[in-house]
């Protein structure tokens, strides 16, 4: 099977730009969480979504968004983009479902520098 | 606030060494536990899933996991450290119920020496 894919691998964006940002699960996962990993705050939970629906949320500001399309590819936004928006962003898929704790396999992820 | 703690952000051993890292959980023993291992400029892959149901689990490219009552931390552990196990490592516990949230150690940079 084909791991995650993330699109693109890397961005380098302005201020006050938006972005979006693209991740192909694994074939048959349904469930799709979106990190952000920072040197100073390391790898912190954005969102989670299942079935194109968000089932949970991390603590970020509302200018973080996503969505999950019928085929379970999900993307992010980022708009207004600030300097402190730089990281690395992970996408990982699960099987989901009613249970947790399903293994999570990562994506390459996209490294968004903010100019 | 749940949080998770690796002990020691950079460890190094030599080759051929037993590697041993730690990771501390706030709240009282989480079912499930990750390790993952992150190499420069790539995602995360997963090594185990720890299950506090088993002693020891086994994970890819020789590594183990168990829980140490004694000292409430979790272990990976590698009997005899490789070039290519230099790398970034992290603890995983997923929180929150039914969703995939997982909160994540701080990490713990591996360097073998030779």
């Amino acid at each position: 099977k084909a791991g995650v894919t993330q699109t693109p691998r890397y961005l380098i964006k302005t201020r006050g730009q938006q972005v979006t940002l693209s991740c192909s699960p694994i074939s048959g996962h349904r469930s799709v969480s979106w990190y952000q990993q920072t040197p100073g705050q390391g790898l912190q939970f954005l969102f989670e979504y299942f079935s194109e629906t968000q089932r949970n949320k991390g603590n970020f500001p509302g200018r973080f968004s996503g969505r999950q399309f019928s085929n379970s590819r999900s993307e992010m936004n980022v708009s207004t983009l600030e300097l402190g928006d730089s990281a690395l962003y992970l996408c990982a898929s699960s099987l989901g479902g009613a249970l947790s704790y399903n293994e999570q396999f990562f994506g390459p992820g996209t490294r968004l520098t903010v100019l | 606030a749940q949080s998770v703690t690796q002990l020691g952000s950079h460890v190094s051993v030599s080759e051929g060494a037993l590697v041993l890292l730690r990771c501390n959980y706030s709240s009282s023993v989480p079912p499930y536990l990750f390790w993952y291992v992150q190499y420069p400029n790539q995602g995360l892959q997963l090594l185990l899933k720890y299950t506090s149901a088993a002693t020891l689990v086994k994970g890819i490219n020789g590594f183990e996991a168990e829980f140490k009552k004694s000292e409430t931390s979790f272990h990976l552990t590698k009997p005899s450290a490789h070039m290519s196990d230099a790398a970034e490592y992290f603890c995983a516990v997923p929180i929150g119920g039914a969703t995939n949230k997982l909160i994540f150690g701080t990490g713990t940079l591996l360097a073998v020496q030779p």
